[in-house]
C-alpha cells in the first residue's frame, strides 16, 4: 500500500518560533493530503485539507494564520505553526486517502512548545 | 453530519481471550465505508478492517471481525485470542462515498477506546 513518510518525529521549539511538519507521498502521487491534530488518549480531529497547486481548505476553528499548509508537488505537503505556542503542543498527523480501501497515516510528529 | 460514538473509553481482556469493541454512528447517507484503526503505543495509525456498508457480509481479517448491522447503525469489533500486540487505541471511523465510488467525504472518528491486554 501507500507510505506516507512524516517529519520530523518529535521538536521541541520556543514559544514564539514557526515550525514546519513535512509529509512525503514515497510511492505514488498525492493531489490531496489530511492534517490532524490529535491531543492524549483523544480522537484524531481534522485540521485541514492540503491540495496540490490550490489553497488548503480548513475545518471551522481552525486558524489558518497560524497553521499554514502547503502542498507544492504532488509528493510533498508541509504544515507550518507559525509563532508557536504551549497550547499548540500536541501530536500531528497527515494522512492520504487511498480510494475507498482508507487511509495511510504518517508516523505522526510531536510538538512541543516550551 | 456524521458522528461516531465510541462509549468505552477503556477496555481490558486476559491474553488469548475475546473481546468486543462497540461503536454507533449516525448518518443520513446510504453510501459509506466503515473502518476500525489501531494506534498503539508508537502512535502510527494502522488500519485493522474495512466494511462497505452495501455489503451484509460481516469483514474479517484473521482474529479481527467486526459485527456490522446496518439498521441499528453499529459496527462493533471482536478480537479473537487476544495477544499483547493487541494493546492499542482502538479507533471505529467513518467515510461516505457517491453511488459510484467516485467521490469519498472525510473520515470521521469515535472518541477511541484503549484497549489493554493483560498477560
Amino acid at each position: 500500500g501507500a507510505v506516507v513518510s512524516q517529519h520530523p518525529s518529535r521538536v521541541i521549539c520556543k514559544s514564539g518560533t514557526s515550525v514546519k511538519i513535512e509529509c512525503r507521498s514515497l510511492d505514488f502521487q498525492a493531489t490531496t493530503m489530511f492534517w490532524y491534530r490529535q491531543f492524549p488518549k483523544q480522537s484524531l480531529m481534522l485540521m485541514a485539507t492540503s491540495n496540490e497547486g490550490s489553497k488548503a481548505t480548513y475545518e471551522q476553528g481552525v486558524e489558518k494564520d497560524k497553521f499554514l499548509i502547503n502542498h507544492a508537488s504532488l509528493t510533498l505537503s508541509t504544515l507550518t505553526v507559525t509563532s508557536a505556542h504551549p497550547e499548540d503542543s500536541s501530536f500531528y498527523i497527515c494522512s492520504h486517502r487511498e480510494s475507498n480501501y482508507g487511509y495511510t497515516f504518517g508516523s505522526g510528529t510531536r510538538l512541543t512548545v516550551v | 453530519a456524521q458522528t461516531v460514538t465510541q462509549s468505552q473509553p477503556e477496555m481490558s481482556v486476559q491474553e488469548a481471550e475475546t473481546v468486543t469493541l462497540s461503536c454507533t454512528y449516525d448518518t443520513s447517507e446510504n453510501n459509506y465505508y466503515l473502518f476500525w484503526y489501531k494506534q498503539p503505543p508508537s502512535r502510527q495509525m494502522i488500519l485493522v478492517i474495512r466494511q462497505e456498508a452495501y455489503k451484509q457480509q460481516n469483514a474479517t481479517e484473521n482474529r479481527f471481525s467486526v459485527n456490522f448491522q446496518k439498521a441499528a447503525k453499529s459496527f462493533s469489533l471482536k478480537i479473537s485470542d487476544s495477544q499483547l500486540g493487541d494493546t492499542a487505541m482502538y479507533f471505529c471511523a467513518f467515510m461516505t462515498a457517491n453511488a459510484g465510488g467516485t467521490s469519498y467525504g472525510k473520515l470521521t472518528f469515535g472518541q477511541g477506546t484503549i484497549l489493554t491486554v493483560h498477560p
